[in-house]
């Protein structure tokens, strides 16, 4: 079955570091991928998604592009503020469960410090 | 634009009851899916409500049960609890035909069984 696994965590970086969280899948055909972030006491918010092979999803400053050839969907961002402290959450929409079916990676907690 | 609202926040049961979770999606969307979240762990997709059906259902026992009412509402209902059912239990919103893949999401119901 469908499955994601990303780097553990938690993943603690200076502010104006650069970020690289990995995200590889197992799937079958192509499925659409996401990154989903929830921030300290809110829920999961999508961040960004790639639908097709080489898409690149973008948002806030954040980066990820669908590799078919590597089954992975590595999330980057050049310089970390403390405000993107948060747990990051790599996601696909497979075949057979269509948009609303997810399934997700483990999570990784992301702490930026001053 | 209210989001989607879930109650209770928390609660506490032991095992053998009975427990119902309830979810108020996002105004405008007309399907709710839930997922139960453990500790340390990703969301896991239990199933999903439109037009007041189940459509979709992951791997999970006939314990869990749902209902959606006309106001696009829902419930998660768990009988007989388990120990290993303490979790968050996340409610999402979208809206049928979307399929994007772009959830909204309540904060969630910590449920602990004892």
């Amino acid at each position: 079955g469908d499955s994601v696994t990303q780097m553990e965590g938690p993943v603690t970086l200076s502010e104006e570091a650069f970020l690289t969280i990995n995200c590889t899948y197992t799937a079958t055909g192509y499925p659409s991928l996401f990154w989903y972030v929830q921030y300290p006491g809110e829920g999961l918010q999508l961040l960004l998604k790639a639908t097709k092979a080489d898409d690149k999803g973008s948002n806030k400053g954040f980066e990820a592009t669908y590799r078919k050839e590597t089954t992975s969907f590595h999330l980057e961002k050049g310089s970390v503020q403390v405000s993107d402290s948060a747990v990051y959450f790599c996601a696909l929409s497979g075949l057979t469960g269509g948009g609303n079916k997810l399934t997700f990676g483990t999570g990784t907690q992301l702490k930026v410090e001053l | 634009d209210a989001g989607v609202t879930q109650s209770p926040t928390h609660l506490i049961k032991t095992r053998g009851q009975q427990v119902t979770l309830r979810c108020s999606p996002k105004s405008g969307h007309d399907t709710v899916s839930w997922y139960q979240q453990a500790l340390g762990q990703g969301p896991q997709f239990i199933f999903q409500y439109y037009e007041e059906e189940e459509r979709q259902r992951g791997n999970f026992p006939d314990r869990f049960s749902g209902h959606q009412f006309p106001n696009y509402s829902s419930e998660l209902n768990v009988n007989a609890l388990l120990l290993g059912d303490s979790a968050l239990y996340l409610c999402a919103s979208s809206l049928v035909g979307t399929n994007t893949g772009e959830l909204f999401f309540g904060e969630g119901s910590r449920l602990t069984v004892l």
